[in-house]
């Protein structure tokens, strides 16, 4: 059973336009949310997070949106550039950080064309 | 220095072959995590160890072993794997969990591509 689901496999998206990338969860424990990208042959590198007692976080072109009703979350990339293009994996932490276990989704391959 | 390094990058062994997988970092983490990857698949929690001392197993079969001889680095011995443990595994660092009331970000090295025939 996936707590954490991340429905599109891929995404693709022209550059300069905006990357919309999204999150379900079951799990109402979950409080602490995180986005990593990965590129092949590396490990995921952290990229932006959100706590459960925000609705939005912002750097730079990312910002993460959280609906704790909805149980969803959304990493908008704006503008998308072509080195953006990767897996992008959502995670998620039920234990307030206690024990640093990560439960993360399936991940979505984004591809931004020049 | 902001990296986790994971030796070897690539193991091909055997059933009846005794490896092991390293991980490293310098970055004063005293929280290290070994992950496992399969294909198309998410990074799924094997092990935690916190101030060197192991505080999950994600009950992990025995013929994994983790070791963490001190605060930079984090072993796994590999024995008798079954073909299906082939498989990225991943090591990462954090600082440790709980500590300051934030979360701390976990960082996350390259992966040893595991192939047991």
């Amino acid at each position: 059973d996936q707590q954490v689901k991340q429905n599109s496999p891929s995404l693709s998206v022209q550059e300069g336009r905006i990357s919309i990338l999204n999150c379900d969860y079951t799990n109402s424990m979950f409080d602490y949310f995180l986005w990593y990208k990965k590129y092949p042959a590396e490990g995921p590198t952290f990229l932006i997070s959100i706590s459960s007692i925000k609705d939005k976080n912002e750097d730079g072109r990312f910002t993460v949106f959280l609906n704790k009703s909805a149980k969803h979350l959304s990493l908008h990339i704006v503008p998308s550039q072509p080195g953006d293009s990767a897996v992008y994996f959502c995670a998620a932490s039920d234990d307030g950080g206690s024990q640093g276990n990560l439960i993360f989704g399936k991940g979505t391959k984004l591809s931004v064309k020049p | 220095d902001t990296e986790v390094t994971q030796t070897p990058k690539h193991l091909v062994m055997g059933m009846t072959n005794k490896k092991s997988l390293k991980c490293e970092q310098h970055m004063g983490h005293r929280a290290m995590y070994w992950y496992k990857q399969k294909a198309k698949k998410p990074p799924e929690l094997m092990f935690v160890y916190s101030y060197e001392k192991l505080s999950i197993n994600e009950s992990v079969p025995s013929r994994f072993s983790p070791e963490c001889p001190n605060s930079s680095l984090l072993n796994l011995h590999l024995h008798a794997l079954q073909p299906e443990d082939s498989a990225l595994y991943l090591c990462a660092s954090s600082q440790p969990p709980g500590g300051s009331g934030a979360y701390n970000e976990q960082f996350f090295g390259p992966g040893t591509r595991l192939t047991v025939l």
